[in-house]
């Protein structure tokens, strides 16, 4: 599969605390998006990260690239509530018949308690 | 400034029926998408559309067809659902890829259950 994935499938922590998610992939990369969905509603765009960047910030949200190893980490610092939702990475190809795809992943489930 | 709409928000079919989901967008973005949402599955492209009167198959076309009316609107016809394609659907659009802002901006979604 082209897809990115998630790990872990899910994540429950308190408010106040940090939240890591990480994203595996499988081919070359023009950049890395990462989404969140909150319950019933469609994605929103987090953050993206380009292959030739290896950190990215915006608020809370820190994002780290290695595409040495093909993976990607969200951290969300000072967890509220409100971050409650599911996170998708996704990918986008650097090449091949693809042109316009981006490949989601399965998610991870984050439940933050107040 | 709407975003992108959809609409219906829910449905129920029997079957063997046909139905035609809309999408619309106001952000004067190319390229149009339009996604599946299975438990556990993440989001799959069904077909997509780079720019007006062009369209192209993703991952999961068979049993759909689509029609770029114009640059805003792009839909989605199933002609005889089935079971399987009970689903949440999600339409996106965004600027084309290789531009410096190629994220995508989804619609609300629609909630179909086949019977």
């Amino acid at each position: 599969s082209q897809q990115g994935e998630e790990d872990p499938q899910a994540l429950s922590i308190q408010e106040g605390e940090n939240a890591t998610m990480n994203c595996s992939y499988k081919t070359s990369i023009n950049n890395l998006q990462w989404y969140r969905q909150n319950s019933g509603r469609g994605l929103v765009h987090l953050i993206l990260i380009r292959s030739n960047e290896r950190e990215k910030h915006s608020g809370r949200l820190r994002v780290t690239l290695d595409t040495s190893k093909k993976s990607s980490s969200l951290l969300i610092t000072a967890s509220r509530a409100a971050d409650t939702a599911s996170y998708f990475c996704a990918t986008r190809w650097s090449g091949g018949s693809t042109l316009g795809r981006l490949y989601f992943g399965r998610g991870t489930q984050l439940t933050v308690w107040p | 400034n709407a975003g992108v709409t959809q609409t219906p928000k829910f449905q129920v079919l029997k079957t063997g029926q046909s139905m035609t989901l809309q999408c619309a967008q106001d952000m004067n973005h190319n390229s149009m998408y339009w996604y599946r949402q299975d438990p556990g599955m993440g989001l799959r492209l069904i077909y997509y559309s780079a720019s007006e009167g062009t369209t192209d198959k993703g991952e999961v076309p068979n049993g759909y067809n689509v029609s770029r009316l114009n640059k805003r609107e792009f839909s989605l016809r199933l002609e005889s659902a089935a079971p399987s394609q009970t689903s949440v659907y999600f339409c996106a659009s965004s600027e084309p890829w290789g531009t410096l802002t190629d994220t995508q901006y989804f619609g609300p979604g629609t909630r179909l259950t086949v019977l």
